[in-house]
């Protein structure tokens, strides 16, 4: 089975203060993911990677910046945090889409993080 | 890019009933619509997809079906118990693309 890890379940943090946000998986998958999500808004992607120090932004990348030195981790950074980042974060992987792979997510149980 | 928009919000059925959740997307270049289901404290898991070649799609209790032409697909979960308590959330893909669009989720409450 594919393992997604992430590091923390819950977190809270002070505004202003950096933040790290980590995740790892055991599957050798290309893609890693980093979503937030908040109630009525579903789940909105803050950045991907598709390679060791390869990044795309997503919808939301504002406030965010992550880090993917290894294949198997992937950090998403809060530089500097703030209340409104007050959120349940979630990573996620895939392998990479060739022939007809289909484009599967598998997720961590998310990190629930709150800014005061 | 592709927008997905999912109805109900929220769900409430009687255990045996059936439930029904739909999703529109805006895009008609997407061709992979996969459902997710995230039970408390848990991250979002594959129950079922669908690909934009079939119309309908059965795993036990669960079904899939997909319209193409209207841009909508749909959930069916039939003879439901407690344990399908959860939120559910559809999505879309675009073929070549490792991204998800996401719709924004459906919570499921089944009473006994």
């Amino acid at each position: 089975d594919v393992k997604v890890t992430q590091s923390s379940r819950y977190l809270v943090k002070r505004t202003g203060e950096k933040v790290f946000l980590e995740c790892v998986q055991d599957m050798d998958h290309e893609n890693m993911f980093w979503y937030r999500q908040d109630p009525g808004l579903g789940l909105r992607l803050i950045y991907f990677s598709y390679d060791v120090k390869m990044k795309e932004k997503g919808d939301i990348p504002e406030g965010y910046s992550v880090s993917r030195e290894k294949k198997e981790r992937f950090s998403l950074i809060l530089e500097s945090a703030s209340t409104n980042q007050t959120s349940m974060y979630l990573c996620a992987s895939s392998l990479p889409l060739e022939g007809l792979a289909k484009n599967i997510q598998y997720f961590g149980a998310g990190t629930r993080l709150s800014v005061l | 890019g592709e927008n997905v928009e999912q109805h109900p919000s929220t769900l409430s059925v009687q255990e045996g009933d059936s439930a029904v959740i739909k999703c529109t997307y805006s895009d008609s270049a997407s061709n992979y619509f996969p459902w997710y289901k995230q039970e408390l404290g848990k991250g979002p898991q594959l129950i079922i997809d669908i690909r934009s070649n079939v119309g309908e799609k059965k795993d036990q209790r669960i079904a899939v079906t997909l319209n193409k032409t209207a841009k909508h697909f749909s959930l069916h979960i039939t003879e439901t118990q407690p344990e399908d308590s959860a939120v559910y959330f559809c999505a879309a893909s675009i073929s070549g693309y490792s991204t998800l669009t996401f719709g924004k989720g459906t919570m499921l409450l089944v009473s006994p």
